[in-house]
């Protein structure tokens, strides 16, 4: 499509519970980025995928987080065991390549809200 | 490690008044910087990035490395330029690394 789109727009799970996100980024852009924004704070950047290849995962919390971009699907951030603090909007970009010269389009963000 | 510092969290200016909105950052090597804009209800999108130097919407942004600052201007608001506006940085190779945003309030 011509915009990343991202689902769902809400989620809301109980503490302990798993959350999954979509996105799809993009068609033809290679990159593919995940960000928390948490409180309406600055982004922070999690994992970043070359098609379906984790390209940077510096940022992702090594317990309870996983990421994956499989073909022909849309890419995934899954949250085993959510905690109170996982609630955030968590924003997905797509870029043509990897590079400066390539900006980062974003989708409208997922919220998600743990009770 | 890489730092973006965007000081106000919010910028009220009357429609018609210059505006400046100030982003310093921290980085020792040749950084990349970009403004992103988000819109009531709209996704955020790029607005202008440094190496294109560009205006866009009546915007610029001029990097300076000796005061590694790279602020955002417009000579004269207008009440649609009411946005979040995040400055953010990359190395070309790293993440881009986000300051926390300055809300800009155009009063008419």
């Amino acid at each position: 499509g011509e915009e990343v789109a991202q689902t769902p727009k809400h989620l809301v799970r109980g503490e302990g519970q798993k959350a999954k996100l979509y996105c799809a980024p993009i068609k033809g852009h290679s990159y593919v980025f995940w960000y928390q924004q948490v409180l309406k704070n600055e982004f922070k950047f999690l994992i970043s995928f070359q098609n379906e290849n984790v390209f940077d995962e510096t940022g992702m919390p090594k317990e309870r987080f996983s990421a994956k971009c499989l073909p022909n699907s849309p890419c995934s951030l899954e949250i085993q065991a959510t905690k109170l603090e996982d609630s955030a909007v968590y924003f997905c970009a797509s870029s043509l390549y990897r590079g400066q010269e390539q900006p980062q389009h974003f989708g409208d963000g997922t919220r998600l809200s743990i009770l | 490690a890489q730092r973006v510092t965007q000081p106000e969290k919010l910028l009220s200016v009357f429609k018609g008044a210059p505006v400046e909105l100030k982003c310093n950052y921290s980085y020792s090597g040749s950084p990349e910087l970009f403004w992103y804009v988000q819109y009531s209800r709209q996704r955020l999108q790029l607005l202008l990035r440094h190496i294109s130097r560009e205006s866009i919407k009546g915007f610029t942004a001029d990097l300076n490395k000796g005061e590694t600052s790279f602020h955002l201007k417009k000579p004269f608001a207008q009440e649609e330029d009411s946005a979040m506006y995040y400055c953010a940085l990359t190395s070309g190779n790293t993440p881009l690394v986000f300051g926390k945003g300055t809300r800009l309030s155009v009063i008419a």
